[in-house]
């Protein structure tokens, strides 16, 4: 049974250059969250894809939009890049309807802008 | 609004020892708390859960939780600590309003000492 599984594991971008990360959910969820987690910080909720809708969204920018394809894969687009976007960007999947659930966290994308 | 605050940094302890990592929470309605543990360059790893019941939750690796309504705490705790266990701990809370929305604290860096 794979896990979350997140691609690439790094990656160095120039500020001002945009993204694509991706995200393949554990088998049998269909729900599919983005966070941010900053170095020396706790993870920060970006938002939450499920049956290929963006439901939830926390404190980020417009930059920052996602897609959900009929899989449940995902993806994380980030525009115009900004140095403070470097940061560890981890996804994390559940299913609807075990709302009581914990969350599966994969390895996360290391991202670095210079 | 919910949120969770983890008072300590960093948490020092000899190998065999109890370990106490802190947790406090502010949340609206029932708490859905949690432990994760992040190893480095590694994505967050499930250890435990309250939703209801029992105060004094048991986990993975022989950790467990002790979850107090009246000082809205959920202490992760483990009777006898193993240099292994040496990582970085996350206590989080779960939306209220949506199951798969996660707020962390800023996370506790675990040294166990030989």
């Amino acid at each position: 049974d794979a896990g979350v599984t997140q691609s690439p594991t790094h990656l160095i971008k120039t500020r001002g250059q945009q993204v694509t990360l991706r995200c393949s959910p554990k088998s049998g969820h269909d729900t599919v969250s983005w966070y941010q987690q900053a170095l020396g910080q706790g993870p920060q909720f970006i938002f939450q894809y499920y049956e290929e809708e963006e439901r939830q969204r926390g404190n980020f920018p417009d930059r920052f939009s996602g897609h959900q394809f009929p899989n449940y894969s995902s993806e994380l687009n980030v525009n115009a890049l900004l140095l403070g976007d470097s940061a560890l960007y981890l996804c994390a999947s559940s299913r609807v309807g075990q709302g009581k659930g914990e969350q599966y966290f994969g390895p996360g994308t290391r991202l670095t802008v210079t | 609004a919910q949120s969770v605050a983890q008072p300590e940094d960093q948490v020092n302890v000899a190998e065999g020892n109890p370990l106490t990592v802190k947790c406090t929470y502010s949340v609206s309605g029932n708490p859905y708390l949690f432990w994760y543990v992040q190893y480095p360059n590694r994505g967050l790893q499930f250890l435990l859960k309250y939703i209801t019941g029992d105060n004094l939750v048991k986990g993975s690796y022989g950790f467990e939780a002790e979850f107090n309504k009246s000082q809205t705490s959920f202490h992760l705790k483990k009777p006898s600590a193993l240099v292994s266990d040496s990582a970085l701990y996350f206590c989080a809370v779960r939306d209220g309003n949506n199951f798969n929305k996660f707020y962390f604290g800023s996370g506790t860096k675990l040294n166990v000492k030989p």
